[in-house]
């Protein structure tokens, strides 16, 4: 057990769709990194957030969207879901960007878009 | 820009037999390279990673990398397989924190081990 939580399990929704991914850090983690895990597309970054400020963005669409918030917990926005977002999405947490280079991965959330 | 190139994307060996896993990256600036593993339906969980210091890296369930500036390598090894070890490996780089923190992952390399 890495100490990273992530709700709910599995979402399963239509497309079109709005869903809200949920993530917990590690106690004392500032850093939260989400991943998308495709077939297609193998694990690719999406966006960082850092001590409540957004720190680097990676492949993230448009219709995506994430923040943290003042007790470090973060949430991904997938917006009018499409069939290629079905996917397995990863939170990571860091204590530091900056100190520790560790990143330590929640069990994920499979998304499945109908 | 980085990049990682894992040789590969399935590895059978026998239980006792080497693992070797390879990976290559690209990186224009000296990397922090770690190696991830995931078992089915679980998350990543961090075997091993290089920062500085020595090259020869110790990880978990006794597996170790060796980080080779000049092949700009970091193959995983382990000398002995257990039926265990059967599960994706993915080798990842990154830059050096702040907004270069951010992991590039490798495709994987699915590991099998044959009783």
């Amino acid at each position: 057990d890495s100490g990273v939580t992530q709700t709910p399990k599995h979402l399963i929704t239509a497309t079109g769709q709005r869903v809200t991914l949920r993530c917990s850090p590690r106690s004392g983690d500032l850093s939260v990194y989400w991943y998308q895990q495709s077939l297609d597309q193998g694990l690719q970054f999406l966006i960082q957030y850092y001590n409540g400020e957004e720190r680097a963005k990676g492949n993230i669409l448009e219709r995506f969207s994430a923040q943290q918030f003042p007790d470090l917990h973060s949430e991904l926005n997938l917006s009018s879901l499409e069939l290629g977002d079905s996917a397995l999405y990863f939170c990571a947490s860091s204590v530091d960007d900056r100190v520790s280079y560790e990143q330590y991965f929640g069990p994920g959330t499979r998304l499945t878009v109908t | 820009a980085q990049s990682v190139t894992q040789l590969g994307s399935h590895v059978s060996v026998s239980e006792g037999a080497l693992v070797l896993l390879r990976c290559n990256y690209s990186s224009s600036v000296p990397p922090y390279l770690f190696w991830y593993v995931q078992y089915p339906n679980q998350g990543l969980q961090l075997l091993l990673k290089y920062t500085t210091g020595a090259t020869l890296v110790k990880g978990i369930n006794g597996f170790e990398a060796e980080f080779k500036k000049s092949e700009t390598s970091f193959h995983l090894t382990k000398p002995s397989a257990h039926m265990s070890d059967a599960a994706e490996y993915f080798c990842a780089v990154s830059g050096r924190g702040g907004s270069q923190g951010n992991l590039i992952f490798g495709k994987g390399t699915k590991l099998s081990v044959k009783p």
